[in-house]
């Protein structure tokens, strides 16, 4: 399965910034994905990152607020934008297909 | 609506105590999946349950597909300390063509030695 690094790990945001998360995947994948996810609770989809075309995002989420690059089969990055304390989340990235996902091991984001 | 009711969300249990997390749902998934999440971790596929019926058994682990494909389950066995982390099913509605997976709310699993 694919393997994924995520970074930055953490971070201390001011209000009002934007933060750019990255994710590299070693293998080419089709589709990436976005969550956010409160420390113990599940995740939240965001939005799916297809090479080539733009983002869909999920209900709630807007492209404005989360703007997502995805350049080649190999790279995607998140953008939380305009931050507010709201925005304190752990984010994740995932790829994979049908019968199994891996994930990025998430940037834990607190915005102060 | 949560498309996949989870339970139950929070479980302290001694070493050596067996344990059932269940994930129900109405409506029939294509296949559903079993993560497990320490802290400062993403999630990690433990396991995939794709036919009606299905059973897998992972060391002290035993995951379960219904007939229906509709529900899951996952029995742990003589608990370790090392077993603590969140447990999260996730199903997928679309055979694999939209690759979106549904995520239940997550079971917080403490094992106390």
């Amino acid at each position: 399965s694919a393997v994924i690094s995520q970074k930055p790990s953490r971070d201390i945001c001011q209000r009002g910034t934007s933060l750019t998360i990255q994710c590299q995947v070693d293998s080419q994948v089709t589709m990436m994905f976005w969550y956010r996810q409160q420390p113990g609770q599940s995740l939240t989809l965001i939005a799916t990152a297809n090479q080539g075309s733009e983002a869909t995002y999920e209900s709630g989420f807007v492209i404005d607020k989360f703007p997502i690059s995805r350049p080649n089969l190999t790279f995607s990055t998140l953008t939380v934008s305009n931050m507010s304390p709201e925005d304190s989340s752990i984010y994740l990235c995932s790829a994979g297909q049908g019968y199994g996902y891996t994930f990025g091991s998430g940037t834990r984001l607190t915005v102060v | 609506t949560q498309l996949l009711e989870q339970s139950p969300q929070f479980l302290s249990i001694q070493e050596g105590e067996n344990l059932t997390v269940y994930c129900n749902s109405s409506s029939v998934f294509s296949s559903l999946q079993w993560y497990r999440q320490e802290p400062g971790e993403g999630p990690v596929l433990r396991v995939t349950v794709g036919t009606g019926g299905e059973v897998k058994k992972l060391k002290r682990l035993t995951f379960q597909f219904g007939d229906a494909r509709k529900d899951s389950s996952l029995h742990i066995t003589a608990a370790q300390p090392g077993d603590t982390g969140l447990y999260l099913c996730a199903g997928d509605r679309s055979g694999g063509s939209n690759y979106k997976l549904t995520f239940g709310k997550g079971t917080l699993l403490t094992v106390n030695p």
